[in-house]
Formats: C-alpha cells, sequence, structure tokens
C-alpha cells in the first residue's frame, strides 16, 4: 500500500489567498484525521471523520477552515481566507476498525504551507 | 478538557547514554499510544498500552503504562544515533473522544 497521500507537500500563499489541502487515506481505512502542527502548539488534532461523516470539529480553529470527506478516498482541508499565522506543516492521518479510536494512527508525510 | 504533558521538552545524550521521556494526563486514560517523528518526517506509531500496570519492550525501548492508567514513560537503553527524533505520546479518555497528542520529547544523541 502507497500510505496516506497528501498533495501539495508544500504550499506557499499570500495572505487572502484561498488554500486546498488534500488526503488519500490509506484504503480500507474508515476513519480519518486532519492535525495542525507549529513548534509553539505542538500537534493539533483539527477534525476527524468516521465513514465520511464528520464526528467532532471542535479542534477547527474559526470559520475560515472547513474540511470535506466526499468519499472514503479522498478529503479536503479549505482555509480561506488564508493568514500568517495559518503557517504550519497540516497531516492527514487515517485508522481502521469500528473502535477506531483504539487503533493506531498512520499519517501522510504532511503540506507545508507557507502563508505571507 | 483532557491535557496530555510531556516532559522534558528537549533532550541531548551522548551516545551509548539512556533516555526516557514521562508522559501524564490530567484524567484517566483508556489507552496511551506512542509515537516517533524523525526530523522533517511525520509521526511513526510506535506502540500501544492499554492495561494498568503494562509494561511492553520494542529491542532497547521500553513502555510503560502507570497503575492509575494517567501517566506513561517511554525509556531507551544506550542510545544510537538513529533514535534522534521527538517522541510523542497521545491519550485517549474513556468515552467517545479522540487522541489528545502530548507536546513531544526532542531526543538528540551526540556521537
Amino acid at each position: 500500500d502507497a500510505g496516506v497521500i497528501q498533495s501539495p507537500r508544500h504550499e506557499v500563499t499570500e495572505m487572502g489567498q484561498e488554500v486546498t489541502l488534500r488526503c488519500k487515506p490509506i484504503s480500507g481505512h474508515n476513519s480519518l484525521f486532519w492535525y495542525r502542527q507549529t513548534m509553539m502548539r505542538g500537534l493539533e488534532l483539527l477534525i476527524y471523520f468516521n465513514n465520511n461523516v464528520p464526528i467532532d470539529d471542535s479542534g477547527m480553529p474559526e470559520d475560515r477552515f472547513s474540511a470535506k470527506m466526499p468519499n472514503a478516498s479522498f478529503s479536503t482541508l479549505k482555509i480561506q481566507p488564508s493568514e500568517p499565522r495559518d503557517s504550519a506543516v497540516y497531516f492527514c492521518a487515517s485508522s481502521s476498525g469500528t473502535r477506531f479510536l483504539y487503533y493506531e494512527q498512520y499519517f501522510g508525510p504532511g503540506t507545508r504551507l507557507t502563508v505571507t | 478538557g483532557q491535557q496530555v504533558m510531556q516532559i522534558p521538552q528537549y533532550q541531548h545524550v551522548q551516545e551509548g547514554e539512556d533516555f526516557t521521556t514521562y508522559c501524564n494526563s490530567s484524567t484517566t486514560l483508556s489507552n496511551i499510544q506512542w509515537y516517533k517523528q524523525r526530523p522533517g518526517g511525520h509521526p511513526v506509531f510506535l506502540i500501544q498500552l492499554v492495561k494498568s500496570g503494562e509494561v511492553k519492550k520494542q529491542k532497547r525501548l521500553t513502555f510503560q503504562f502507570g497503575e492509575a492508567k494517567k501517566n506513561s514513560s517511554l525509556h531507551i537503553t544506550a542510545t544510537q544515533t538513529t533514535d534522534v527524533g521527538t517522541y510523542f505520546c497521545a491519550g485517549r479518555s474513556a468515552g467517545n473522544t479522540p487522541l489528545v497528542f502530548g507536546k513531544g520529547t526532542r531526543l538528540s544523541v551526540i556521537a
């Protein structure tokens, strides 16, 4: 298996622009997680899906952030409009099992976002 | 809400020395997981502990889960340069809650 795939790997954009991050989970996994990592705040869970349904989005910082999972093999995280404080590495992770929270998470390589 | 604290934040050791990182939760955990992130990489799952007092070993790595299921530790014996990276614990409280990651311990190994 190719593992969790994220694109783009690097994104540099100007403040105010829309940014879309993409994730393809491991085939057969039914849970998907979006994280943001910064030096100051560490690894933060933004939102997670189970069977394509958003379960908890309480970690989404504000209305500028939105996430979708239209099918089992694809998810997007959108930031509109982007701000310099959104600069971070964004990870997507997937997991399997009906009691998904007990299973290990497989992380993608991440997208390094820089907003100038 | 649930918080997971890790200490130390950084640790520099000479190659061959031992290393330990500690993880403490503000609430009782149903399980705890450990991940390793190499510089420039992504977190990679190492192990999961579920039972009170559980101890698991992976070669030079020893993982413990406290009796009260509120703390955990990772001990590396005789560190090697390949051990360099950030080690994260991630705990989950009972109920339908997601994993909460600690901020990690960054390990540097000097050859």
